[in-house]
């Protein structure tokens, strides 16, 4: 089975730009989560969907980032204009259900650099 | 406000002894706890979970222990094999609220 695959794998531009990326999540899964790592903080929970519907947006760091959710097999997050403290691994993960015990299932990211 | 911490950033283990990674949390009411292992280039995969009415959950070489009391968390692996090398995070989680990461441990198995 596909696991959720996240694109691109690297990205490198410069402060300013537009910077977008993509997740498919696992078929079937109901739930979709956005992660940024950072080596001060760790994983930390951008927005959550529930059946393409955002949840809870309260960990988006700013105006500047923005997430949707178009259908059950595509999100993405976009971010304008980029600044390099936005440069970080982003994860995108999915569950069959919201928060109940089935545990989420994490793409290998996509690390962004913003010089 | 880190209310999940994981206050050793690394830790090294000869392979075959026993590897403890600590967490400690600072909400009482988190009532969910897991642990996510994450190998370079690659997203955290599920390792094992623990619910707050239990005190241990065992799989395989993998053991979770909760002291609610001390509001501390603890993975023990044994015996540790050089594959384990990895960060593993831990992270917990109360009702249906969102899941909280700490910032992660780093275990080197050393042959």
């Amino acid at each position: 089975d596909a696991g959720v695959i996240q694109s691109p794998r690297h990205e490198v531009t410069e402060m300013g730009q537009e910077v977008t990326l993509r997740c498919k999540p696992i078929s079937g899964h109901n739930s979709l989560f956005w992660y940024r790592q950072t080596m001060m903080r760790g994983l930390e929970l951008l927005i959550y969907f529930n059946n393409n519907v955002p949840i809870d947006d309260s960990g988006m760091p700013e105006d500047r980032f923005s997430a949707k959710m178009p259908n059950a097999s595509f999100s993405t997050l976009k971010i304008q204009p980029s600044e390099p403290r936005d440069s970080a691994v982003y994860f995108c993960a999915s569950s069959l259900y919201e928060w109940e015990d089935q545990p989420q299932h994490f793409g290998d990211g996509t690390r962004l650099s913003i010089l | 406000d880190q209310q999940v911490k994981q206050n050793s950033p690394s830790l090294s283990v000869q392979e075959g002894r026993i590897s403890i990674l600590n967490c400690d949390y600072t909400n009482s009411m988190f009532d969910y706890f897991l642990w996510y292992k994450k190998y370079p280039a690659e997203g955290p995969t599920f390792l094992i979970s623990i619910s707050s009415i239990k005190d241990k959950n065992e799989d395989g070489r993998f053991t979770v222990f909760l002291n609610k009391s001390a509001k501390h968390l603890s993975l023990h692996i044994v015996p540790s094999q050089p594959g384990d090398s990895a960060v593993y995070f831990c992270a917990a989680r109360f009702g249906n609220e969102k899941l909280t990461f700490g910032t992660g441990t780093r275990l080197t198995i050393i042959p």
